[in-house]
């Protein structure tokens, strides 16, 4: 059983530009929702995919976007990039009927 | 809004001491809480949880304990060791909302030998 994989691990963008961040969600999960953790802070929702459908956002701007794939595995885009917006990007996937998110290494983003 | 508020934000203990994290949460709809070990470079690890139908629940040296009525939870670790060094998060969510967690904002253990 493989877990949560992110890719890549690390991303240095310039401000104004945009990114794409990836997940592959663990075996025959089908819920995944993406995180953003600023140093020393917890984890900020960001939103939620079940079954290719957005079903819950955090208070993100719209400029934060998302999909996910009919194999479960989902994108994080965030367009017009901000310093502040370097953080690090965690995916956690569940399936039905589990309370218990599997969480990925994360994606460390870098604004400059 | 919903809130989750975390103690210590550090807790330095002597190798084999027990170590005590305290959160309390702001939704008294929240029924779910989990906790999370994340260690430098890696991504939050899920090492207990409770529901809130339940007071109490134990794994070997973890245990984490539930007061609705307070809106309290703790996360209880004895005869720590080392390699328990990290930093622990707190969360809660609703069911019903599928899975939305809001996370305290972390204790960093260290567990000196």
């Amino acid at each position: 059983e493989t877990g949560v994989t992110q890719s890549p691990t690390h991303l240095i963008k310039t401000r104004g530009q945009q990114v794409t961040l990836r997940c592959s969600s663990q075996s025959g999960h089908n819920t995944v929702s993406w995180y953003q953790q600023a140093l020393g802070q917890g984890p900020q929702f960001i939103f939620q995919y079940y079954r290719e459908e957005e079903n819950g956002r955090g208070n993100f701007p719209p400029r934060f976007s998302g999909l996910q794939f009919p194999n479960y595995s989902s994108e994080l885009n965030v367009n017009a990039l901000e310093l502040d917006d370097s953080a690090l990007y965690l995916c956690a996937s569940t399936s039905d009927g589990s309370y218990g998110y599997t969480f990925g290494s994360g994606t460390r983003l870098t604004v400059v | 809004g919903e809130n989750v508020e975390q103690h210590p934000s550090t807790l330095s203990v002597q190798e084999g001491d027990s170590a005590v994290i305290k959160c309390t949460y702001s939704d008294s709809a929240s029924n779910y809480f989990p906790w999370y070990k994340q260690e430098l470079g890696k991504g939050p690890q899920l090492i207990i949880d409770i529901r809130s139908n339940v007071g109490e629940k134990k794994d070997q040296r973890i245990a984490v304990t539930l007061n609705k009525t307070a809106k309290h939870f703790s996360l209880h670790i004895t005869e720590t060791q080392p390699e328990d060094s990290a930093v622990y998060f707190c969360a809660a969510s609703k069911a019903n909302q599928g899975g939305k967690l809001i996370f305290g904002q972390g204790t960093e253990l260290s567990v000196k030998p």
